[in-house]
């Protein structure tokens, strides 16, 4: 079946700027979705298509991509976006959607 | 406003069934593809299934791990989508949360979500 991977955890002090990555064979060819979820709460859609952000998410919020890799970069990171991310995306048949294992973002 | 609203979580033992439902309201619910993802305790999200618009066939589709034992529907009429699970696993162990958004597979809107736990 097919798998998003994503680093268990990314660290990073206030003010800097965070970068999570998402790999997959598919991502050349299905746009990729991210979303933060904080303890306790649903999730929320930050960027999606790859690189749009939703209105109401912060411009600090962005993402890219390159080949089998998408990236969701936060800059200037603040303590209030210390949270779990995930990306989303389809398989190759666009059939059935998956989720990355998810990324601890901490704000030291 | 967007509301998503699950119910129908619980306690059931392996082997049995349960049906979720979400409530909708705020949008044209006949015209939104709506899945459902879970999330086991501790662990990360999951896709279950999804099931197209009626306009555009009302197909459903479903994560392997939960192909034949769970069934996606909708009542348009009522703006409420299910989830009936068979054959429960503790496996199946999760806060199911229903969704949708502006433009499927993206997920703008999410319910709060609804605990089942299977165990003896």
């Amino acid at each position: 079946s097919y798998e998003l991977t994503q680093p268990p955890s990314v660290s990073v002090s206030p003010g800097q700027t965070a970068r999570i990555t998402c790999s997959g064979d598919a991502l050349p060819k299905q746009y990729a979705y991210w979303y933060q979820q904080k303890p306790g709460q649903a999730p929320v859609l930050v960027i999606y298509k790859d690189s749009e952000r939703p209105s109401g998410i912060p411009e600090r919020f962005s993402g890219s991509s390159s080949g089998t890799t998408v990236t969701l970069t936060i800059s200037g990171v603040q303590a209030e976006d210390e949270a779990d991310y995930y990306c989303q995306s389809a398989d190759s048949s666009g059939t059935y959607e998956v989720f990355g294992g998810g990324t601890k973002l901490t704000v030291l | 406003e967007v509301q998503l609203v699950e119910s129908g979580g619980g306690l059931v033992k392996p082997g049995g069934s349960l049906r979720l439902s979400c409530a909708a309201s705020g949008f044209t619910f006949s015209n939104a593809w709506m899945s459902w993802v879970r999330q086991a305790p501790g662990k990360g999200l999951e896709w279950v299934g999804r099931i197209k618009s009626k306009t555009d066939g009302g197909t459903t589709d479903y994560a392997a791990p939960v192909k034949g034992r769970f069934t996606i529907s909708r009542d348009d009429s009522k703006n409420t989508l299910y989830l009936q699970m068979n054959s429960l696993k503790t496996e199946d162990t999760a806060v199911y949360y229903c969704t949708t958004g502006c433009d499927y597979p993206r997920f703008d809107y999410w319910g709060q979500g609804t605990l089942v736990t299977v165990s003896s």
